[in-house]
């Protein structure tokens, strides 16, 4: 079955990077996008960008760009975002999320919880 | 960009049908039929319920429809249940320079 494992909780300071992974099984994974969104504690699903597991190719909501770089590792499967200079805006829950046929998420990990705090 | 229009919430007792509205424009809503819905329980990811505006992906319950009018999307439960309280999302493809999606606002379902 398709699942999506992303790592573990980071607590980080203001100005600082972070990055998060999302290891995919139970599927061809080249055949699809992964999407990554956050979601600030009480607060509705932002969409940050996309990459195209296969050419590696990316685009970012231009709110994130300059400070969000998604990549992957095909030879383990993996798709990992990394957002700098961070803020304590920045605290959110972060998500990735298979990309479906046309437009949509159809398997979703079970979130990275990203503390920034000084 | 702002986010797509949803209800805060919506209520409804077991049985009932509820409907939840998704308002966007012609650049992302009325122009494409890449709406998508998702459920959302406390403390968990969300899960897809309806893609392509009425699409179900398998194994989710025919109580969920989906429908779209111009620049409004629909959610439809009919037969509510108590595990249907959650928050629910509205999403959409948009042709905005500054993002491919856009997600709705949210709305939180009650089961009476």
């Amino acid at each position: 079955q398709v699942q999506l494992v992303q790592s573990g909780a980071e607590v980080k300071k203001p100005g600082a990077s972070v990055k998060v992974s999302c290891e995919a099984s139970g599927y061809t994974f080249t055949s699809y996008y992964i999407q990554w969104v956050r979601q600030a504690p009480g607060q509705g699903i932002e969409w940050m960008g996309r990459i195209n597991l296969n050419s590696g190719g990316t685009s970012y909501a231009q709110k994130f760009q300059g400070r969000v770089t998604m990549t992957r590792d095909t030879s383990i499967s993996t798709a990992y975002m990394e957002l700098s200079r961070l803020r304590s805006d920045d605290t959110a829950m972060y998500y990735c999320a298979r990309g479906g046929g046309s437009y949509y998420s159809d398997y979703w990990g079970q979130g990275t919880l990203v503390t920034v705090s000084s | 960009q702002s986010a797509l229009t949803q209800p805060a919430a919506v209520s409804g007792s077991p049985g009932q049908s509820i409907t939840i509205s998704c308002t966007g424009t012609s650049s992302d809503v009325g122009g494409y039929n890449y709406v998508s819905w998702y459920q959302q329980h406390p403390g968990k990811a969300p899960k897809l319920m309806i893609f392509d505006v009425n699409k179900r992906p398998s194994g989710v319950s025919n109580r969920f429809s989906g429908s779209k009018s111009a620049n409004t999307a629909s959610l439809t439960i009919s037969g509510l249940q108590a595990e249907d309280e959650a928050d629910y999302y509205c999403s959409s493809h948009t042709n905005n320079s500054t993002l491919i999606y856009v997600f709705g606002t949210g709305t939180k379902v009650t089961v009476l």
